[in-house]
């Protein structure tokens, strides 16, 4: 089992459309989540970080369930410059490591 | 303005030759990493150094090898040991913290010919 699972899709989504992802880690004692985003070619970038009590920034809502070990990212009102992949990070311990997941490709269509 | 920088921005090398891509940092973060992405596949780390002079390996460090003789700087060596060395090579920094996120360059694409 990989230690973090993403569905990588595509997900392809109308404008204004809302959209979620889940992510499900393996490692319990995981201590902090994360989204980003990454687009084609690029590097990725922090979306937004991941806190226990749920987090909204905008129009984008995370939220973290550790009794069943997933997290989820809600996008509502899809833009066009949405399109892009979505990576479930997960900072296992107290090294700093982070464990990404292959990440969920969006598409929003006009 | 600050940031991380990673150059060549694409690089090509024939089968092999040993290849090191750069890594520089000027947010005066301890910590940083190497990771490389295949299509279809996350982000893998290779090696990573939590503070100068010190760096521990990652999940496949196999053919690879780095330095950190200053805190700005964290080259990456792809050497002729690495069986498929094709890949997009992804620099990251973060100030130390364990639960801070990291903040990455704008990658390598190298290409081994």
């Amino acid at each position: 089992r990989k230690e973090v699972e993403q569905d990588p899709g595509p997900f392809n989504v109308p404008e204004g459309a809302t959209v979620a992802f889940n992510c499900t880690y393996s490692n319990s004692a995981s201590q902090s989540f994360f989204w980003y985003r990454q687009d084609c070619r690029k590097e990725p970038k922090l979306l937004m970080s991941v806190y226990s009590s749920g987090n909204e920034d905008g129009r984008f809502t995370a939220q973290l369930n550790r009794a069943s070990q997933y997290i989820s990212l809600l996008i509502r009102d899809s833009k066009l410059s949405d399109s892009a992949t979505y990576l479930c990070v997960v900072n296992a311990n107290n090294t700093g490591k982070l464990i990404f997941g292959q990440g969920t490709t969006l598409q929003v269509k006009p | 303005d600050g940031g991380i920088t990673q150059s060549p921005k694409y690089l090509f090398r024939k089968e092999g030759q040993n290849v090191t891509l750069s890594c520089e940092q000027n947010l005066n973060h301890d910590a940083m990493y190497w990771y490389r992405q295949d299509p279809g596949q996350g982000l893998r780390l290779i090696y990573y150094s939590q503070i100068v002079n010190d760096f521990q390996k990652g999940d496949i460090a196999e053919g690879y090898s780095v330095s950190r003789e200053k805190k700005e700087s964290f080259p990456l060596t792809v050497t002729s040991a690495q069986k498929n060395p094709t890949a997009f090579y992804l620099c990251a920094s973060c100030p130390g913290l364990a639960h801070n996120e990291q903040f990455f360059g704008p990658g390598t694409r190298l290409t081994v010919l």
